[in-house]
């Protein structure tokens, strides 16, 4: 199984300031053979299931707006909010669609300070 | 637009079968990975497997031994047996649509039903 490791757990970021998350992953999950990283990074607001943000490591999903973004390649990646707003306040997952199992990290919850 | 709704008991008694269905409606149930993932309360999300629409699965080896993901195309439902429950089952069981590779994140997500495992 590949294991997904997010840091840190949480954090409070002041509104309009930068908030970063981090995951790791034990494999890499760069398929050679398109050069995509089978990486998404989900939201979850409490009470609701998760919402798509990001899938290829980097590609957001139609309709996320574009302070969401996220970078990083084979194991190492990251998912940034570039301009924190109240609406943003939520857990926030990593997984990897490369193999399976398919696994997720095991969260990041972001507050606001 | 897809949509996917869960549905069965909220209880189920330790040792007894967890049945949940999930219907979708919106788009057909051709070319896709049809998924259960569940989340503990108050905690991550575990993959539980899938039915492709052709009907073939693939399970999550911690529960393999235990679960039956099927798929009624007639009505464009799919269902999750789980067998043997005991407290470690309670969870949110959400139903989830992956596309095909390279599309093969989870998207959309069910509302998720609450599974109480308890005598």
């Amino acid at each position: 199984d590949i294991a997904m490791t997010q840091s840190p757990d949480s954090l409070a970021v002041s509104l309009g300031e930068r908030a970063t998350i981090n995951c790791k992953s034990s494999q890499s999950v760069l398929f050679s053979s398109n050069n995509k990283n089978y990486l998404a990074w989900y939201q979850q607001k409490p009470g609701q299931p998760p919402k798509l943000l990001i899938y290829w490591a980097s590609t957001r999903q139609s309709g996320v707006p574009d302070r969401f973004s996220g970078s990083g390649s084979g194991t190492d990646f990251t998912l940034t909010i570039s301009s924190l707003r109240a609406e943003d306040v939520a857990v926030y997952y990593c997984q990897q669609h490369y193999s399976i199992p398919r696994t997720f990290g095991q969260g990041t919850k972001v507050e606001i300070k | 637009q897809v949509q996917l709704q869960e549905s069965g008991p909220g209880l189920v008694k330790p040792s007894e079968t967890l049945s949940l269905t999930c219907n979708v409606s919106g788009d057909s149930i051709s070319n896709y990975y049809w998924t259960w993932i569940r989340q503990p309360p108050g905690r991550g999300l575990e993959w539980i497997g899938y039915v492709h629409s052709i009907g073939s699965t693939n399970y999550n080896p911690s529960l393999k031994n235990r679960v039956t993901i099927s798929l009624d195309t007639s009505k464009t439902q799919f269902s999750l047996k789980l067998t043997s429950v005991t407290a470690a089952d309670t969870a949110v069981y959400y139903c989830v649509r992956e596309g095909l590779r390279p599309y093969n994140w989870f998207d959309p997500w069910g509302q998720g039903i609450l599974v109480t495992v308890s005598s």
